[in-house]
């Protein structure tokens, strides 16, 4: 099983701040990865795919970037709403999801 | 918009079964798998396995294979997902995703609790 592991486990930023988060994987998936924003009482929302990609009405402050084992959501201005969980998914080999990254907006 | 609509919070005793629903709109439900994943308190989301909505092909992840069924009604556009035997263990917010390959949309959740 190819395990996910995202840091940090939480970040608190600014609103206007930018924001890095990091998923790494245990073996090489490609860019088989999605990233995912999860808020209080909601289903997750899918934000990048194909590890790059901005899934679509994802506004562009939010970007992907990484390949084989390395991986980074940015986003580059944050807003209050960015508030959440965020996860990163791989599809390589099955479907594995990471632990997450709490964002707290101050 | 693409939508998916899930049956709502089911409550169980320990050894029961559950079934959650999955109603899909706005685009051809037949045309996209339909994947189950679940989220449990302190644990990951965990994928449980995905329904071919045209042919009713299946597969299952190794944790649940024997213990859940996935089906589908495409006169309604609507999957189900059975889980049998439950235990505490399977008390959890359970979804169900369109596979495009990637998860999109999600369904609202289902929650899911057992009790002794």
């Amino acid at each position: 099983e190819i395990v996910l592991t995202q840091s940090p486990g939480t970040l608190s930023l600014s609103p206007g701040e930018r924001a890095t988060l990091s998923c790494r994987a245990s073996q090489s998936v490609s860019t088989y990865i999605a990233w995912f924003q999860q808020k209080p009482d909601q289903a997750p929302r899918l934000l990048i795919y194909d590890a790059s990609y901005r899934a679509t009405g994802i506004p562009a402050r939010f970007s992907g970037s990484g390949s084989g084992t390395d991986f980074t959501l940015t986003i580059s201005s944050l807003e209050p709403e960015d508030s959440a969980v965020y996860y990163c998914q791989q599809r390589s080999n099955w479907v594995t999801f990471g632990q997450g990254t709490r964002l707290e907006i101050k | 918009q693409v939508q998916l609509v899930q049956s709502g919070a089911d409550v169980k005793k320990t050894g029961a079964s559950v079934t959650v629903s999955c109603k899909g709109s706005g685009y051809p439900f037949s045309d996209y798998y339909i994947w189950w994943l679940r989220q449990a308190p302190g644990q990951r989301l965990e994928w449980m396995g995905w329904i071919n909505p045209k042919t009713g092909g299946t597969n299952y992840a190794g944790s649940f294979a024997g213990r859940v069924t996935m089906t589908r009604d495409t006169s309604i556009n609507t999957a189900y997902m059975e889980l049998t035997s439950v235990t505490s263990d399977d008390t959890a917010i359970y979804y169900c995703a369109r596979g495009t390959p990637w998860f999109d949309p999600w369904g609202q959740g289902t929650l899911v609790s057992v009790s002794t």
